[in-house]
């Protein structure tokens, strides 16, 4: 059965170190998303991404934040200047057009320290 | 702005017995999708609810949509501990993201 797969599955970060989050979307998908899951709480929208161009972020989503589809495959998650409160659980999901079930990848965990 | 809000936040239920978790959402929509996340683990599709009255029963659970209340239900029967987890309802107004309500963590005793 296809997956969204992510990578790696836990990173430890400096604070102000640059992290690039990895995915790899099911490949029929047609819309990509970032979400994130700060320990206990909600899941928060942070982007979504469609034809090769972002169609909505959240305020989350300010410029230390980037996408990227550098070859049809993978889609990046880029925080240029990590900060303690970006710890968190960040779930990359796709789906094949709005209106059908995303679905989620298992998650990377982003430990800033 | 889309608020989602569910209800119980928390709950503990004894194995065998019927409870419902409540999922409100603030904006017109008919789209809305449940999900069961287990401790540390990814979220996992349950049910996809795409027109008002639209019911869904997988197992012990069963959900509902109600769009004109802008309510949906997610009924457990007969708990059994393996369905012990998080809880999340997300709701689609067609701006193509899924906006996810609080979450229920459920907790089935034996």
């Amino acid at each position: 059965e296809p997956e969204v797969t992510q990578t790696p599955s836990h990173q430890v970060t400096q604070m102000g170190q640059e992290v690039i989050l990895r995915c790899v979307p099911i490949s029929n998908h047609l819309y990509f998303y970032w979400y994130r899951q700060i320990l206990g709480q909600k899941v928060e929208f942070l982007v979504s991404f469609y034809n090769n161009e972002i169609s909505e972020k959240s305020e989350i989503f300010d410029d230390q934040f980037s996408v990227e589809r550098p070859d049809g495959s993978n889609f990046t998650l880029k925080i240029r200047s990590t900060k303690l409160e970006d710890s968190a659980m960040y779930f990359c999901a796709s789906r094949y057009r709005a209106g059908t079930e995303a679905f989620f990848g298992q998650g990377t965990r982003l430990t800033v320290v | 702005e889309l608020k989602v809000e569910q209800n119980p936040l928390f709950l503990s239920m004894q194995e065998g017995k019927n409870y419902t978790i409540y999922c409100n959402y603030s904006t017109t929509s008919d789209r809305l999708y449940w999900y069961r996340q287990d401790p540390g683990k990814s979220l996992e599709s349950l049910f996809v609810l795409l027109s008002n009255g639209a019911v869904k029963q997988e197992g012990r659970l069963m959900a509902s949509l109600d769009t004109k209340a802008r309510l949906s239900t997610l009924h457990i029967t007969a708990a059994v501990h393996d369905l012990s987890a998080t809880y999340f309802c997300a709701v689609d107004i067609g701006n193509e993201k899924l906006t996810f309500g609080t979450g229920t963590r459920l907790t089935i005793i034996p």
